[in-house]
């Protein structure tokens, strides 16, 4: 069935570092894949989504672009921040059945000042 | 737009009671929304889909007789933990999809945080 694989954490990183959390999925059809984060007590945010093959996702200085040939769709930042510690979590969203979001496990991240 | 709320954030409750969690979309009308639960750093794990106005449909495992859901109009749809015990105790999302399904895109409440004692 579809599924998400993103890698695992914690990610440990300094202020200004460069960020990249890789994600890949299967899938049978073609779903919209998306980007969340996770602040600490709080619900999921959506950060980026794309909809199709080669579609670049960005927001806040995120960006991640669906790669169909290796079926990726890997999150980057150029500098993190402090106040980007979170858990960032890949998803697919497709219609299995009924629509569904299938979520990976999650990558915790931590900035340190 | 497209604003998720929950209702309440958090509750305390005692073994064997019934908790009613509220999820409501604010500002668009939902086809359909979710419930998730979330252990501590876990990822979310879809316990059922609802369809305003029919039965939810249920994940494999996932108790229907215990998590009793309810959506009634196109924006409100509630979870009701029945005689919940401590291993009830969780984050529990809802999430919903817009009638205009926009790009599959659902919209995430805030969450509530059950604790059982």
């Amino acid at each position: 069935g579809d599924s998400v694989t993103q890698m695992e954490g914690p990610v440990t990183l300094s202020e200004e570092a460069f960020l990249t959390i890789n994600c890949t999925y299967t899938a049978t059809g073609y779903p919209s894949l998306f980007w969340y984060v996770q602040y600490p007590g709080e619900g999921l945010q959506l950060l980026l989504k794309a909809t199709k093959a080669d579609d670049k996702g960005s927001n806040k200085g995120f960006e991640a672009t669906y790669r169909k040939e290796t079926t990726s769709f890997h999150l980057e930042k150029g500098s993190v921040q402090v106040s980007d510690s979170a858990v960032y979590f890949c998803a697919l969203s497709a219609n299995l059945g009924g629509f569904k979001t299938i979520f990976g496990a999650g990558t915790r991240l931590f900035v340190k000042a | 737009g497209a604003v998720v709320s929950q209702h309440p954030s958090w509750v305390i409750c005692k073994s064997g009671t019934s908790v009613k969690i509220e999820c409501r979309s604010l500002d668009f009308q939902a086809t359909t929304m979710f419930w998730y639960r979330q252990f501590p750093k876990q990822s979310l794990m879809l316990m059922a889909t609802s369809n305003e106005g029919s039965k939810a449909t249920y994940e494999q495992g996932v108790e229907k007789d215990k998590f009793l859901i309810n959506h009634a109009s196109l924006t409100l749809s509630t979870l009701t933990v029945t005689s919940a015990h401590p291993e009830d105790s969780s984050f529990y999302i809802c999430s919903a999809r817009s009638l205009a399904g926009l790009y599959n895109e659902q919209f995430f409440g805030p969450g509530t945080r059950l604790t059982v004692l």
